[in-house]
């Protein structure tokens, strides 16, 4: 898998908008940009998914630049439980049989009461 | 929909016994899962990809007598720790692949594993 890369740590207040940025310069064409986040002593969970077009459910929005070679994970009103590691990843859609989904060192969230 | 129960979530085990973990889809059929282990305050290396009927693959540096993987069937996936020691002691995540145009992986809750 392509090699994301995240700064280590952030810090927001509560009930502000939080941007997560990842860069990811050796996007292929074929690689979904996926975000998980894991909270303390549980697995991680899926957050949000996009290949080019930028991207909200429920839970987030997806900023994806144009040349793909970078993206932001938005929270658009960030609260206490959104503490968490958050885990910007690349997968290859097509990768069937050989398929890996490796996880580099995330951005631990703060938020500040 | 996509949910994966993995169990036990805690274990204490003594030195030199083994342990399996169980990693289980509920609602879909996993052809692949994967098999994690995390230190405290570092991200998830990934151990093993098991395809459903056939030999784990392993990642570099993982020993396949250690941590034995077996995904018998399309809705289980186990990794037995034999022969424990205190070093082997981590949580145990395990993922299933979910072929839902882009979407990825859906993660077990964990397992923490202490031997003693």
């Amino acid at each position: 898998d392509a090699k994301t890369t995240q700064p280590n740590s952030m810090e927001s207040n509560e009930e502000e908008p939080v941007h997560l940025p990842c860069n990811h310069s050796t996007i292929s064409g074929t690689d979904y940009i996926h975000w998980y986040r894991q909270l303390p002593s549980q697995g991680p969970e899926y957050v949000i998914h996009g290949l080019t077009s930028n991207v909200n459910n429920r839970m987030a929005s997806l900023a994806i630049a144009e040349d793909r070679k970078s993206s932001t994970l938005i929270l658009h009103r960030a609260t206490l439980r959104d503490a968490a590691v958050y885990y910007c990843i690349l997968r290859l859609l097509s990768n069937f049989g050989n398929e890996k989904l490796t996880f580099g060192t995330g951005t631990r969230l703060t938020i500040i009461p | 929909g996509a949910v994966v129960s993995q169990h036990p979530s805690r274990v204490i085990c003594k030195s030199g016994t083994s342990v399996k973990i169980e990693c289980r889809s509920l609602d879909f059929q996993a052809t692949t899962m994967f098999w994690y282990r995390q230190f405290p305050k570092k991200s998830l290396m990934l151990m093993a990809t098991s395809n459903e009927g056939s030999k784990a693959t392993y990642e570099q540096g993982v020993e396949k007598d250690k941590f034995l993987i077996n995904h018998a069937s399309l809705t289980l996936s186990t990794l037995t720790v034999t022969s424990a020691h205190p070093e082997d002691s981590s949580f145990y995540i395990c993922s299933a692949s979910y072929r839902v145009l882009g979407y990825g992986y859906t993660f077990g809750s964990g397992t923490r594993l202490t031997v003693v």
